[in-house]
């Protein structure tokens, strides 16, 4: 069965260090996204891609970038991580921007110390 | 930029019926979601809405009014399995989501 995978499901680091967060999802879709949640403000939309070689930037991209190489994949990464980025984050993925029903991965909890 | 606002927290008894609204002001609308998450879980898709009116899914409706930027998501027959977060998102080929509402149902 299809299905959207991310990992590690728990992190936790240092103040300053780069982190990688991983998402892979097998419905060949061609849209992926990157969300955090934190209590009382709900998803917000960190970065997003609708292609391979596309990447753009949503409402809190700032500390975050992607890249996209194949349909597959789009890593998260934390250039320098800072506690205000202890955060649960969910990638998810679409097949249409028509409907754009989004398949949310498990999550993963990171906490910056 | 994009205004997505519903109440924070409702509680309701098993067997009742609970409405939880939704009001938006959006730069874009292709149309609205509503996703159910339960706790420590990730977000799964409950309806969506692109025309005015009302969708009925079993036990779940959902409604909307492009023209007053309202939707609600209606609850029947509750049941303690449906104690979770609802999220309403509207669309605009990325998705902008509320804060959620934490539904608790009581016994």
């Amino acid at each position: 069965d299809a299905e959207i995978t991310q990992s590690p499901r728990h992190k936790i680091t240092e103040t300053g260090r780069q982190v990688t967060l991983a998402c892979h999802q097998t419905w060949n879709h061609n849209n992926m996204f990157w969300y955090r949640q934190d209590l009382g403000h709900g998803l917000r939309l960190i970065h997003y891609s609708y292609g391979v070689q596309d990447t753009n930037k949503g409402e809190v991209s700032d500390g975050y970038s992607v890249s996209r190489s194949n349909t597959e994949d789009l890593p998260l990464t934390l250039e320098s991580a800072a506690s205000s980025q202890t955060s649960v984050y969910f990638c998810a993925s679409s097949e249409s921007l028509g409907d754009n029903e989004q398949y949310f991965g498990p999550g993963t909890r990171l906490t910056v110390t | 930029g994009q205004n997505i606002d519903q109440p924070t927290e409702m509680t309701a008894t098993e067997g009742a019926i609970v409405q939880i609204n939704c009001t938006y002001q959006t730069s874009g609308f292709n149309g609205l979601f509503w996703y159910q998450q339960h706790a420590g879980e990730a977000p799964t898709f409950l309806s969506y809405n692109v025309l005015d009116g009302l969708e009925e899914k079993g036990r779940f409706s959902s409604f909307l009014s492009r023209s007053k930027g309202y939707s609600y998501l209606l609850l029947k027959e509750l049941q303690m399995k449906d104690s979770a977060s609802y999220l309403c998102a509207v669309n605009d080929y990325k998705l902008s989501f509320g804060a959620g509402t934490t539904v608790t149902v009581r016994a």
